[in-house]
């Protein structure tokens, strides 16, 4: 199992530009979710998914757009890329929604790290 | 909004110490998670909390839930250089489609040998 797969690693872009950042999971997870870190406010949630087809905003939605056509896969979407997103982005998968299941932990990838000039 | 406050946001201590970081919010959760973090990596789960007033242990780590599950404590007791990182609490919010999980900013935590 890879578990959970975010690519790329690191991203240069230009403000204005587009692109998404792929996310994949091979542990037939319901749930998945797209979380940004930056300096000192931990993770923010931006979207989630608990299954293909359904998406749902988090805290911090603005500025990306998800869509879950697949199990495995949870693209997340800059459509005009700003100095704001600079950011550390990682995806995320559980067993259950999270919140069903209390014990069903958040698998994490190993992040990408944008940066917006 | 769900917050979590987590305190402090910095620890530096000598190797042996020991040491807590809190995670408050005047919010209640259906469970609570504690994540610790490695740099370049993402975070990993350390223990679920579920139920008022728990308490688990996982050997030098004490995690505990307040009575309300509005609260959680993490003790390290004789804390080593490998406890070195980032310390994440995150709270479980229910909603119709699911739950989500909300992180408190997170604790970095060096120890000096």
């Amino acid at each position: 199992n890879a578990g959970v797969t975010q690519t790329p690693k690191f991203q240069v872009l230009k403000t204005g530009q587009s692109m998404t950042l792929q996310c994949a999971q091979d542990m037939n997870h319901e749930y998945m979710s797209w979380y940004r870190q930056d300096p000192g406010m931990g993770l923010r949630l931006i979207h989630y998914s608990v299954g293909a087809g359904i998406t749902d905003q988090g805290e911090v939605p603005n500025g990306y757009n998800v869509s879950r056509s697949t199990t495995e896969d949870f693209p997340l979407r800059l459509l005009s890329a700003a100095p704001s997103q600079t950011s550390v982005y990682f995806c995320a998968s559980s067993y259950g929604p999270g919140g069903i299941l209390y014990n069903s932990p958040l698998h994490f990838g190993n992040g990408t790290r944008l940066t917006v000039t | 909004t769900q917050l979590l406050e987590q305190s402090p946001q910095f620890l530096s201590i000598q190797e042996g110490e020991n040491l807590t970081v809190y995670c408050n919010s005047s919010s209640v959760f259906s469970s609570l998670q504690w994540y610790r973090q490695e740099p370049g990596e993402g975070p990993v789960l350390l223990v679920t909390v579920v139920t008022g007033g728990e308490v688990k242990k996982l050997k030098r780590l004490t995690f505990q839930f307040g009575d309300a599950r509005k609260d959680s404590s993490l003790h390290i007791t004789a804390a080593q250089p490998g406890d070195t990182g980032l310390y994440l609490c995150a709270g479980v919010v229910i909603y119709n489609q699911g739950g989500k999980l909300i992180f408190g900013q997170g604790t970095e935590l060096s120890v000096k040998p």
